[in-house]
């Protein structure tokens, strides 16, 4: 079975510059997360997804951070304008949401560098 | 926010040792679940407790859910190289389809 898949792996990019990453989760899962992790610590979740709808955006810094998931499968997460604060592996996770599986996995993650 | 506390911070032990690391936090949770993460990839699960009290092994690895459902422990023991990486605690409030909420990581170092 095909693991959470996410890219791009690594992204530099200048400050007040836009940025999206990409997240394909494990077939079949309904549930899906997007967690920031900043270096040294563990990570926090941003926003997460039953389906392609919202459950839980409270920690989502919604002036320059949206994600979305159209068709209820695959998610963008976006950033614009980027801070230095920023910088961090943004990782995504998935699980099957039911009481099916509540076991959440995750993808390698993208390493964004805010200069 | 919540925050959940993990010690130690950073372990460097010798291979064939034992290890014992825990979390605590400063709420209740009624599920806890221990986590590894090795450079450049995504965190694992390694042990998933739902009832204080409970110990639960998993090869090596023991964890138990504390009492007061404010803290859980993890044993390795006889470790071995491949057990090198970070180590996290995480909890949820209910059981089912919640977000986690990430203690700050053990690193552990196996020296040669």
């Amino acid at each position: 079975e095909a693991g959470v898949a996410q890219s791009p792996r690594y992204k530099i990019i200048e400050k007040r510059q836009s940025v999206a990453f990409w997240c394909n989760p494990i077939s079949g899962h309904a549930t899906l997360y997007w967690y920031q992790q900043i270096l040294g610590q563990g990570p926090k979740l941003l926003i997460q997804f039953q389906n392609n709808g919202v459950v839980d955006d409270s920690q989502l810094p919604k002036d320059r951070f949206s994600a979305e998931r159209l068709k209820g499968v695959d998610s963008t997460l976006k950033i614009q304008p980027a801070k230095l604060e920023d910088s961090a592996v943004y990782l995504c996770a998935s699980s099957l949401g039911s009481t099916a599986g509540w076991t959440q996995y995750f993808g390698p993650g993208t390493r964004l560098l805010v200069l | 926010g919540q925050q959940l506390n993990q010690s130690p911070q950073s372990m460097f032990i010798q291979e064939g040792e034992d290890v014992s690391m825990n979390c605590t936090s400063s709420s209740i949770f009624n599920t806890w679940l221990w986590y590894k993460q090795e450079p450049g990839e995504g965190p694992v699960l390694l042990i998933a407790l739902y009832k204080a009290g409970e110990l639960t092994s998993n090869g090596r690895l023991t964890a138990q859910f504390g009492i007061t459902r404010k803290d859980s422990f993890l044993n390795i023991s006889a470790s071995i190289p491949s057990d090198v990486g970070i180590y996290f605690c995480a909890g949820q409030l209910n059981f089912g389809n919640e977000k986690l909420t990430f203690g700050t990581g053990t690193r552990l170092t196996i020296i040669p």
